[in-house]
């Protein structure tokens, strides 16, 4: 089974409307990463969360972590043809010595598509 | 400001040829990484360099892989005898030096086909 599940894999919207993509981490997180990917291309960092209850914000983009569920949530606001992609949420797993692991690993990503 | 840059951007190769993928990373990190993805999934780990020393290797990493990073800078990846399976996006990613956190930032990838 997956470590990192997103959900939805797929979500179209109309221009202008919100929505939101979850992360859920069957580990115990040390860190929480967003990044977009557009199609062939390399991952944009978006937002790192580290610390439970922890929310950023980013233009129209907010992430937040609830640490207890080991879960995150992206949510864009008024969504704009310029957010369609992937969006891929990759994990910083609890390693043994209590801090991160080195490697981040990653749900399979939610395909975004925003209808004008 | 220049972000992490890899060489080539595509490769197309025959099986059982050898190819290899050159990384620069941002110039003040410290830490790279290679990962591979293929279509649908998420990025896995193949391995990770601090400075000069490769301190992890995945299971994904066969005997047919290797990867340098000779002076702490620039890291290459070789694929030895390449399958039709290697046919992937290879990514290369970077984070700052003495940074408890693991933000990497990602190249825009190598694309291989593997015919």
């Amino acid at each position: 089974s997956q470590e990192l599940e997103q959900s939805p894999q797929s979500l179209i919207v109309q221009e202008g409307k919100n929505l939101t993509i979850n992360c859920t981490s069957s580990k115990t997180l040390y860190g929480l990463y967003w990044y977009k990917q557009k199609y062939g291309e390399g991952l944009i960092f978006l937002m790192m969360l580290q610390k439970g209850g922890e929310e950023k914000s980013h233009e129209k983009i907010t992430a937040k972590l609830d640490e207890k569920k080991q879960q995150s949530s992206l949510h864009i606001t008024a969504s704009q043809p310029s957010h369609a992609g992937i969006y891929l949420c990759g994990a910083d797993l609890l390693a043994y010595s209590g801090a991160g692991s080195y490697q981040l690993t990653f749900g399979k990503g939610t395909k975004l598509s925003v209808i004008p | 400001d220049t972000g992490v840059s890899q060489d080539p951007r595509h490769k197309i190769t025959k099986r059982g040829q050898n190819v290899t993928f050159r990384c620069d990373p941002i110039s003040e990190h410290n830490r790279l990484y290679w990962y591979r993805q293929t279509l649908g999934q998420g990025p896995e780990f193949l391995t990770y360099f601090q400075n000069e020393a490769q301190l992890e290797k995945s299971r994904l990493l066969s005997d047919r892989f290797s990867a340098e990073r000779p002076k702490g800078s620039f890291s290459t990846l070789e694929i030895q005898r390449t399958e039709q399976g290697d046919s992937a996006m290879y990514l290369c990613a970077s984070s700052r030096r003495n940074s408890i956190y693991n933000e990497q930032f990602f190249g825009p990838g190598t694309r291989l086909t593997v015919l």
